[in-house]
């Protein structure tokens, strides 16, 4: 079975500052996913970032990088500039290629401050 | 990019009672689909899977016979939360097949 582990429950940030959170997972499988996501207080989850596994170069979206090694199972996510709009719940996740199945961290509480 | 309505947003009901929520694809069709169950403070659970004309597909845990979830068509699922009780209470999400973020805004069920 899959498992997702986010390792640091909170973080804070100054705005216009860079934060790292970190997840590692674990599987058995070559071909698969993995996503940052983010939950607002609003409760909506928004995809933050996308991943595949095959692929070497490391996904980028503005702002948002990560930071894929795949033979140690690590997948964290930077977030540079920091704005207070980035205040919000992030789950790691990952997904295997046949079953679509989202299998989602513990999450990280992320506070940016003015 | 491809919408998603659940509903309701929220609901209170009355230990005992069924609750239904709806999720719904607005602009796109899918076979599968996935409702997850969160609470407070923590990560998204895996409920069930549902598939188009099939029976869903219940994670370890999850009582079939409480959480019936019904998949009559490509834009539309619904879990209906039997007999609830207040250990129920809870946000509920459904999500559509695929690797973009097609998710429901979610449901706060509370079971007083």
């Amino acid at each position: 079975a899959q498992t997702v582990t986010q390792s640091q429950p909170e973080m804070s940030v100054q705005e216009a500052e860079t934060v790292t959170l970190s997840c590692t997972y674990d599987t058995s499988e070559n071909n698969y996913y993995l996503f940052w996501y983010k939950q607002p207080p609003s409760r909506q989850m928004i995809l933050v970032i996308r991943q595949e596994a095959y692929k070497q170069q490391n996904a980028t979206e503005n702002r948002f990088s990560v930071n894929f090694q795949k033979a140690a199972k690590s997948f964290s996510l930077k977030i540079s500039d920091s704005q207070l709009g980035d205040t919000a719940m992030y789950f790691c996740a990952f997904m295997t290629y046949n079953t679509d199945k989202l299998i989602f961290g513990t999450g990280t509480r992320l506070q940016v401050f003015p | 990019g491809a919408v998603v309505s659940q509903h309701p947003s929220w609901v209170i009901c009355k230990s005992g009672t069924s609750v239904k929520i709806e999720c719904r694809s607005l602009d796109f069709q899918a076979t599968t689909m996935f409702w997850y169950r969160q609470f407070p403070k923590q990560s998204l659970m895996l409920m069930a899977t549902s598939n188009e004309g099939s029976k869903a597909t219940y994670e370890q845990g999850v009582e079939k016979d409480k959480f019936l979830i019904n998949h009559a068509s490509l834009t539309l699922s619904t879990l209906t939360v039997t007999s609830a009780h207040p250990e129920d209470s809870s946000f509920y999400i459904c999500r559509f097949e695929g690797t973009e973020a097609f998710f429901g805004q979610g449901t706060r069920l509370t079971v007083v």
